[in-house]
């Protein structure tokens, strides 16, 4: 079971990145996925969140209307796309897995448990 | 907001017990997770649902909440046990997974 993050780099403020996040060793459709950020030398930071079949997405405030969660199921793959970069938004960029395997219609939420698969990150520098 | 409070730092000997707070307001009435983060690591599960232990975890971990306050307890502590330690909740009302601030533990 494997998460692994890729895409981050430097980047001027104002410009665009996104983030790559690739499931392996399990069923990844099956669960909420999630992007979790930690800038240097902080704490660990919820940026969002989105069910198994993208029906519910939910962000930070801190990044809301400016970064977008997707993911692709075929692909085994979660997306960060992230417009209008800001300074503090420099960052290692964890993606992580929720715990509970629920992919019913039923299944609405992107957080039932815990995460409990988290990649190994990619850092985010945005600096002119 | 909701907001988690932790100490920012938690001492203890080797071989000790170990005890790491977590509070908000009614935190009881959902489920808290810690996450222990070693340096130059990635986050590590170490307790779900206030006090279930995942596979591989040690069972010196154990976890509680109730009223306003989840606690983290580490019984003989050891000096492989020195981290960051968060806990985490879910806020229903604003959809919103919180992570409170982080305590360091160092054993001394």
């Amino acid at each position: 079971v494997q998460l692994v993050e890729s895409g981050g780099g430097l980047v001027q403020p104002g410009r665009s990145l996104r983030l790559s996040c690739a499931g392996s060793g399990f069923t990844f459709g099956h669960h909420g996925m999630h992007w979790v950020r930690q800038a240097p030398g902080k704490g660990l930071e919820w940026i969002a969140g989105i069910n198994w079949n993208s029906g519910t997405i939910g962000y930070a405030a801190s990044v809301k209307d400016r970064f977008t969660i997707s993911r692709d199921n075929a692909k085994n793959s979660l997306y960060l796309q992230m417009d209008s970069l800001r300074v503090e938004d420099t960052a290692l960029y964890y993606c992580a897995r929720d715990s509970l395997q629920c992919y019913s219609p039923s299944c609405y939420r992107y957080y039932y448990d815990s995460l409990d698969v988290w990649g190994q990150g990619t850092t985010v520098t945005v600096s002119s | 907001s909701y907001e988690l409070t932790q100490p920012p730092s938690v001492s203890v000997s080797p071989g000790q017990t170990a005890t790491i707070s977590c509070s908000a307001d009614n935190l009881g009435d959902t489920f808290t997770s810690w996450y222990q983060q070693r340096p130059g690591q990635s986050p590590l599960v170490v307790i779900f649902k206030d006090n279930q232990r995942p596979s591989g975890i040690p069972e010196r971990f154990s976890g509680s909440n109730s009223g306003n306050t989840a606690t983290l307890t580490i019984s003989g502590t050891q000096a492989m046990d020195e981290a960051d330690y968060y806990c985490q909740a879910w806020d229903s009302s604003s959809a919103h997974v919180v992570f409170g601030g982080g305590t360091t533990l160092t054993v001394l």
